[in-house]
């Protein structure tokens, strides 16, 4: 597609359960991010990808909270054993390089995590 | 752990009014970045400002860098319904190649 894809848009889930949120990022983008947003607020970042590898993970909240990139492409954030505090919109972003050299970065619309 | 801090948090104003948002940290960045954001949609980059004391306008927006590159501003003229969003400052974080965001403005402009 033309931009970055996420899915699913929006998840209700149960506290307790696992959640996979996928993002698919612009073709040829080499760099992947993802964050979390909650209701109105800024942006907190989770982990960023260079290609396969993720150089930074310093964002992720907790050991429930693991992603992988495979191929260079289609990325997975997984949610283990969600609590209600896990609540918020997931934004994954790519850009062709990294930040620091200038390069747009572009996000996808989210998904809106609910744990009930 | 770095942080940006946006003021106001939220501004409501009239059609045709003049606002500016704030964004500022005590950290160094090499470069800094204003998106807005509409309802059910990602943050849209509106610009990227690189040097110290850099201005740069968009139409009736205009973004400057401060000095130190700690901190920059948002400046809209006559402001219009359409201007209506969350706008976001983030910093690039030259140690970890991502984006540090900033808490953000949320604007309303009534007709």
């Amino acid at each position: 597609g033309a931009g970055v894809s996420q899915s699913p848009s929006n998840k209700v889930t149960e506290k307790g359960k696992d959640v996979e949120l996928r993002c698919d990022p612009i073709s040829g983008h080499t760099a992947l991010y993802w964050y979390r947003q909650s209701l109105g607020q800024g942006l907190e970042f989770l982990i960023y990808f260079q290609g396969n590898s993720a150089p930074d993970k310093s964002g992720l909240p907790s050991d429930r909270f693991s992603a992988e990139r495979t191929g260079g492409s289609v990325s997975t954030l997984t949610i283990q054993r969600t609590q209600q505090e896990d609540s918020a919109v997931y934004l994954c972003a790519s850009s062709s390089n990294r930040a620091s050299s200038g390069n747009t970065i572009y996000f996808g619309e989210g998904s809106w995590l609910t744990v009930v | 752990t770095q942080l940006l801090k946006q003021s106001p948090q939220f501004l409501s104003i009239q059609e045709g009014e003049n606002l500016t948002v704030y964004c500022n940290s005590s950290s160094v960045f090499s470069s800094l970045q204003w998106y807005r954001q509409e309802p059910g949609e990602g943050p849209v980059l509106l610009v990227t400002v690189v040097t110290g004391g850099e201005v740069k306008k968009l139409k009736r927006l205009t973004f400057q860098f401060g000095d130190a590159r700690k901190d920059s501003s948002l400046h809209i003229t006559a402001a219009q319904p359409g201007d209506t969003g969350l706008y976001l400052c983030a910093g690039v974080d030259t140690g970890f190649q991502k984006l540090v965001f900033g808490t953000g403005t949320r604007l309303l402009v009534s007709p």
